[in-house]
């Protein structure tokens, strides 16, 4: 009865590829967010993204897209990975004036 | 942007003592404070957060101070016990409709030692 989940866990792949990482909520929540968490733990928004509005922190490379096929998922696709995207990546959801749930995390590697 | 800044980076503490974490934010337009522990390799985990209408809250060993006028806030730990060793994230959000776009402090490692 996991609230935020992601998978997958772990990701591996070699530079250039495009991957995916999913996410659901089962809280019901309205508001659904990336965040990154880079080598040294710092904990960055990348994304946040309701039905109505999709709000992206202008600091990440349009290489990343959100994709909410509906309101409890929202997946994170990566295209032409780089080294530098090597980090923990976060998926969290929020209803009204309640703080974020955080998922587990996907640690993704680039090689 | 909002930009918070959270110190100390390390926190060594022997079991029973107190330890305390400080923040500060910049933007007045924050009204939302939250708290969050994160063990190693899970997910951030919410214990505890203030809004701007409340100086203080507390909940059992935790308790949070927040100075508005200061823009500082921070977060009490009363007789620390091993399993609260952890790292320790401040966070500040203006709310409004996403109380979970979160501007996160540096982190805080806390050590508690039996």
């Amino acid at each position: 009865d996991t609230a935020v989940s992601q998978t997958p866990k772990y990701l591996v792949t070699q530079m250039g590829n495009d991957k995916s990482i999913k996410c659901e909520q089962n809280l019901g929540h309205d508001t659904m967010y990336w965040y990154k968490q880079d080598s040294k733990k710092f904990l960055k928004i990348m994304f946040s993204y309701n039905n109505k509005e999709l709000i992206i922190n202008e600091t990440v490379p349009n290489r990343f897209s959100p994709k909410s096929p509906d309101k409890a998922h929202l997946n994170l696709h990566i295209n032409s990975l780089e080294l530098g995207d090597s980090a923990v990546y976060f998926c969290a959801s929020s209803q009204g004036s309640l703080g974020a749930f955080f998922g587990q995390g996907t640690r993704l590697t680039v090689v | 942007g909002e930009n918070v800044e959270q110190h100390p980076s390390t926190l060594s503490v022997q079991e029973g003592d107190s330890a305390v974490i400080k923040c500060t934010y910049s933007d007045s337009a924050s009204n939302y404070f939250p708290w969050y522990k994160q063990e190693l390799g899970k997910g951030p985990q919410l214990i505890i957060d203030i809004r701007s209408n409340v100086g203080e809250k507390k909940d059992q060993r935790i308790a949070v101070t927040l100075n508005k006028t200061a823009k500082h806030f921070s977060l009490h730990i009363t007789e620390t016990q091993p399993e609260d060793s952890a790292v320790y994230f401040c966070a500040a959000s203006a709310g409004g409709t996403s109380y979970g776009k979160l501007t996160f402090g540096q982190g805080t490692i806390l050590t508690v030692h039996p």
